[in-house]
Protein backbone atom coordinates (compact mmCIF):
# COMPACT_ATOMS: atom_id res chain seq x y z
CA UNK A 1 0.00 0.00 0.00
CA UNK A 2 1.74 3.08 -1.36
CA UNK A 3 1.39 5.60 2.02
CA UNK A 4 2.32 8.75 -0.66
CA UNK A 5 1.04 8.97 -3.86
CA UNK A 6 2.88 10.85 -6.76
CA UNK A 7 1.72 12.26 -9.61
CA UNK A 8 2.39 12.08 -12.58
CA UNK A 9 4.14 9.66 -14.00
CA UNK A 10 6.08 12.08 -16.41
CA UNK A 11 5.87 14.98 -17.61
CA UNK A 12 7.58 16.92 -20.47
CA UNK A 13 8.27 20.39 -20.65
CA UNK A 14 10.24 23.21 -22.53
CA UNK A 15 13.15 24.69 -20.74
CA UNK A 16 11.75 27.71 -18.98
CA UNK A 17 8.79 26.42 -18.56
CA UNK A 18 7.42 24.98 -14.80
CA UNK A 19 6.75 21.03 -13.96
CA UNK A 20 4.98 20.42 -11.07
CA UNK A 21 4.85 17.60 -9.17
CA UNK A 22 1.94 16.55 -6.84
CA UNK A 23 2.19 14.19 -3.82
CA UNK A 24 -0.80 13.26 -1.28
CA UNK A 25 -0.67 11.60 1.79
CA UNK A 26 -2.80 10.02 4.68
CA UNK A 27 -1.17 9.33 7.76
CA UNK A 28 -1.11 12.40 9.58
CA UNK A 29 1.62 11.89 11.97
CA UNK A 30 3.82 12.30 9.21
CA UNK A 31 5.96 15.70 10.25
CA UNK A 32 8.74 15.41 7.47
CA UNK A 33 8.50 15.87 3.72
CA UNK A 34 11.88 15.77 1.77
CA UNK A 35 12.02 15.84 -2.42
CA UNK A 36 15.25 13.64 -3.93
CA UNK A 37 16.18 14.09 -7.01
CA UNK A 38 17.73 10.84 -9.18
CA UNK A 39 19.95 10.54 -12.16
CA UNK A 40 20.32 7.87 -14.09
CA UNK A 41 23.02 5.18 -12.19
CA UNK A 42 23.07 7.44 -9.04
CA UNK A 43 21.20 7.33 -6.34
CA UNK A 44 18.91 10.22 -5.06
CA UNK A 45 20.05 13.14 -3.70
CA UNK A 46 18.55 15.33 -1.03
CA UNK A 47 16.97 18.63 -3.20
CA UNK A 48 14.37 20.09 -0.12
CA UNK A 49 12.30 19.27 2.46
CA UNK A 50 9.29 21.29 4.53
CA UNK A 51 7.86 20.53 7.97
CA UNK A 52 4.10 21.27 7.86
CA UNK A 53 4.20 24.26 9.94
CA UNK A 54 5.54 25.84 7.02
CA UNK A 55 3.38 26.29 3.98
CA UNK A 56 5.97 27.32 1.53
CA UNK A 57 9.76 26.55 1.22
CA UNK A 58 12.08 27.92 -1.58
CA UNK A 59 15.96 27.10 -2.49
CA UNK A 60 17.27 28.56 -5.69
CA UNK A 61 14.60 27.46 -8.37
CA UNK A 62 13.04 24.69 -6.38
CA UNK A 63 10.11 25.19 -4.43
CA UNK A 64 7.90 23.02 -2.22
CA UNK A 65 4.14 24.10 -1.75
CA UNK A 66 2.34 22.27 1.31
CA UNK A 67 -1.49 22.29 2.19
CA UNK A 68 -1.78 20.67 5.83
CA UNK A 69 -5.72 20.26 5.37
CA UNK A 70 -5.66 18.66 1.99
CA UNK A 71 -2.29 16.40 2.75
CA UNK A 72 -1.26 17.34 -0.22
CA UNK A 73 2.31 19.39 -1.12
CA UNK A 74 4.12 19.74 -4.47
CA UNK A 75 7.08 20.42 -5.70
CA UNK A 76 7.58 23.26 -8.49
CA UNK A 77 10.71 23.59 -10.61
CA UNK A 78 11.19 27.36 -11.88
CA UNK A 79 12.97 28.11 -15.36
CA UNK A 80 13.34 24.49 -15.47
CA UNK A 81 16.94 23.31 -17.36
CA UNK A 82 17.58 20.38 -19.59
CA UNK A 83 20.05 19.34 -16.21
CA UNK A 84 16.93 18.97 -14.39
CA UNK A 85 15.62 15.91 -16.39
CA UNK A 86 16.16 13.57 -13.86
CA UNK A 87 13.42 11.40 -11.64
CA UNK A 88 11.74 13.19 -8.98
CA UNK A 89 10.40 11.45 -5.46
CA UNK A 90 8.67 12.58 -3.06
CA UNK A 91 9.25 11.18 1.00
CA UNK A 92 7.59 11.48 4.25
CA UNK A 93 8.41 10.23 7.49
CA UNK A 94 6.61 9.83 11.07
CA UNK A 95 8.49 11.12 14.36
CA UNK A 96 8.28 7.40 15.40
CA UNK A 97 9.80 5.69 12.30
CA UNK A 98 13.09 5.93 13.12
CA UNK A 99 13.48 7.62 10.08
CA UNK A 100 12.05 4.92 7.93
CA UNK A 101 10.87 7.66 4.39
CA UNK A 102 8.06 6.37 2.85
CA UNK A 103 8.55 7.15 -0.86
CA UNK A 104 6.01 8.18 -3.57
CA UNK A 105 6.73 5.97 -7.26
CA UNK A 106 8.51 8.68 -8.62
CA UNK A 107 8.14 11.46 -11.32
CA UNK A 108 10.23 11.29 -14.62
CA UNK A 109 10.44 14.77 -15.90
CA UNK A 110 12.44 15.70 -19.12
CA UNK A 111 13.40 19.43 -20.13
CA UNK A 112 13.60 19.81 -23.21
CA UNK A 113 16.06 22.54 -25.30
CA UNK B 1 30.99 11.54 -4.23
CA UNK B 2 28.48 11.40 -1.36
CA UNK B 3 30.51 9.66 1.04
CA UNK B 4 27.93 6.76 1.34
CA UNK B 5 30.39 3.65 -0.41
CA UNK B 6 28.26 1.15 -1.52
CA UNK B 7 30.41 -2.10 -3.47
CA UNK B 8 30.25 -3.76 -5.64
CA UNK B 9 28.35 -1.83 -8.36
CA UNK B 10 27.27 -4.29 -10.38
CA UNK B 11 26.56 -8.27 -9.26
CA UNK B 12 25.66 -10.61 -11.54
CA UNK B 13 24.75 -14.14 -10.48
CA UNK B 14 22.54 -17.25 -10.95
CA UNK B 15 19.08 -18.18 -8.86
CA UNK B 16 18.93 -19.52 -5.93
CA UNK B 17 22.73 -18.10 -4.93
CA UNK B 18 23.43 -16.20 -2.41
CA UNK B 19 25.11 -12.51 -2.26
CA UNK B 20 26.29 -10.21 -0.05
CA UNK B 21 25.97 -6.15 -0.28
CA UNK B 22 28.84 -3.91 1.69
CA UNK B 23 27.91 -0.33 3.12
CA UNK B 24 30.30 2.17 4.50
CA UNK B 25 28.09 5.21 5.76
CA UNK B 26 29.30 8.71 5.44
CA UNK B 27 31.99 9.53 8.19
CA UNK B 28 30.22 10.56 11.74
CA UNK B 29 27.14 9.24 10.30
CA UNK B 30 25.60 6.27 13.29
CA UNK B 31 22.60 5.32 10.82
CA UNK B 32 22.35 3.24 7.78
CA UNK B 33 18.91 2.17 6.21
CA UNK B 34 18.59 0.31 2.97
CA UNK B 35 16.14 0.55 0.45
CA UNK B 36 15.50 -1.81 -2.68
CA UNK B 37 14.17 -0.15 -6.12
CA UNK B 38 12.90 -1.95 -8.88
CA UNK B 39 10.65 -0.55 -11.83
CA UNK B 40 7.40 -1.53 -10.55
CA UNK B 41 7.69 -1.17 -7.19
CA UNK B 42 9.69 1.92 -6.30
CA UNK B 43 12.05 2.29 -3.65
CA UNK B 44 10.69 -0.12 -0.91
CA UNK B 45 12.79 0.60 2.74
CA UNK B 46 14.06 -2.64 3.79
CA UNK B 47 15.80 -2.15 6.97
CA UNK B 48 17.28 0.30 9.19
CA UNK B 49 20.54 -0.12 11.30
CA UNK B 50 21.48 2.65 14.26
CA UNK B 51 25.16 2.27 16.00
CA UNK B 52 24.96 -1.71 15.52
CA UNK B 53 21.22 -2.17 16.15
CA UNK B 54 18.40 -2.94 13.87
CA UNK B 55 15.89 -0.32 14.84
CA UNK B 56 13.58 -0.14 12.13
CA UNK B 57 12.31 -3.27 9.64
CA UNK B 58 10.58 -2.51 6.38
CA UNK B 59 8.87 -5.35 3.73
CA UNK B 60 12.12 -7.54 4.05
CA UNK B 61 12.10 -11.16 2.70
CA UNK B 62 12.97 -13.67 5.38
CA UNK B 63 15.61 -14.84 2.20
CA UNK B 64 17.37 -11.77 3.10
CA UNK B 65 19.24 -10.46 6.44
CA UNK B 66 21.25 -7.52 7.72
CA UNK B 67 23.82 -6.40 10.17
CA UNK B 68 25.58 -3.63 10.95
CA UNK B 69 29.50 -3.90 12.56
CA UNK B 70 31.44 -2.12 15.31
CA UNK B 71 33.07 0.17 12.69
CA UNK B 72 29.35 1.06 11.22
CA UNK B 73 29.90 -0.56 8.28
CA UNK B 74 26.68 -2.44 7.13
CA UNK B 75 26.27 -5.95 5.02
CA UNK B 76 22.95 -7.03 3.25
CA UNK B 77 22.98 -10.91 2.47
CA UNK B 78 20.30 -11.89 -0.09
CA UNK B 79 19.94 -15.80 -0.41
CA UNK B 80 18.05 -18.13 -2.44
CA UNK B 81 17.81 -15.49 -5.18
CA UNK B 82 14.87 -15.64 -7.27
CA UNK B 83 14.86 -13.36 -10.82
CA UNK B 84 12.18 -11.32 -8.83
CA UNK B 85 14.95 -10.52 -6.88
CA UNK B 86 17.03 -8.34 -9.70
CA UNK B 87 16.63 -4.59 -8.58
CA UNK B 88 18.80 -2.04 -7.47
CA UNK B 89 20.02 -1.93 -3.42
CA UNK B 90 20.77 1.51 -2.41
CA UNK B 91 22.26 2.24 1.46
CA UNK B 92 21.71 5.53 2.63
CA UNK B 93 23.02 6.73 6.03
CA UNK B 94 22.08 9.70 8.62
CA UNK B 95 23.94 11.19 11.40
CA UNK B 96 21.00 10.69 13.80
CA UNK B 97 18.55 7.91 14.51
CA UNK B 98 15.96 10.15 12.38
CA UNK B 99 15.90 10.66 9.14
CA UNK B 100 15.04 14.29 9.04
CA UNK B 101 17.77 15.91 8.69
CA UNK B 102 18.07 14.18 4.99
CA UNK B 103 19.71 11.04 4.05
CA UNK B 104 22.64 10.61 2.01
CA UNK B 105 22.48 7.68 -0.02
CA UNK B 106 25.54 5.52 -2.00
CA UNK B 107 25.37 5.30 -5.71
CA UNK B 108 23.76 1.82 -5.36
CA UNK B 109 24.21 -2.20 -6.30
CA UNK B 110 22.79 -2.79 -9.30
CA UNK B 111 21.96 -6.93 -9.04
CA UNK B 112 21.03 -9.24 -11.66
CA UNK B 113 19.69 -12.79 -11.20
CA UNK B 114 19.90 -14.54 -13.91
Amino acid sequence: QQQVKQSPQSLIVQKGGIPIINCAYENTAFDYFPWYQQFPGKGPALLIAIRPDVSEKKEGRFTISFNKSAKQFSLHIMDSQPGDSATYFCAASSPDSWGKLQFGAGTQVVVTP
Amino acid sequence: DSGVTQTPKHLITATGQRVTLRCSPRSGDLSVYWYQQSLDQGLQFLIQYYNGEERAKGNILERFSAQQFPDLHSELNLSSLELGDSALYFCASSHRGRGDYGYTFGSGTRLTVV
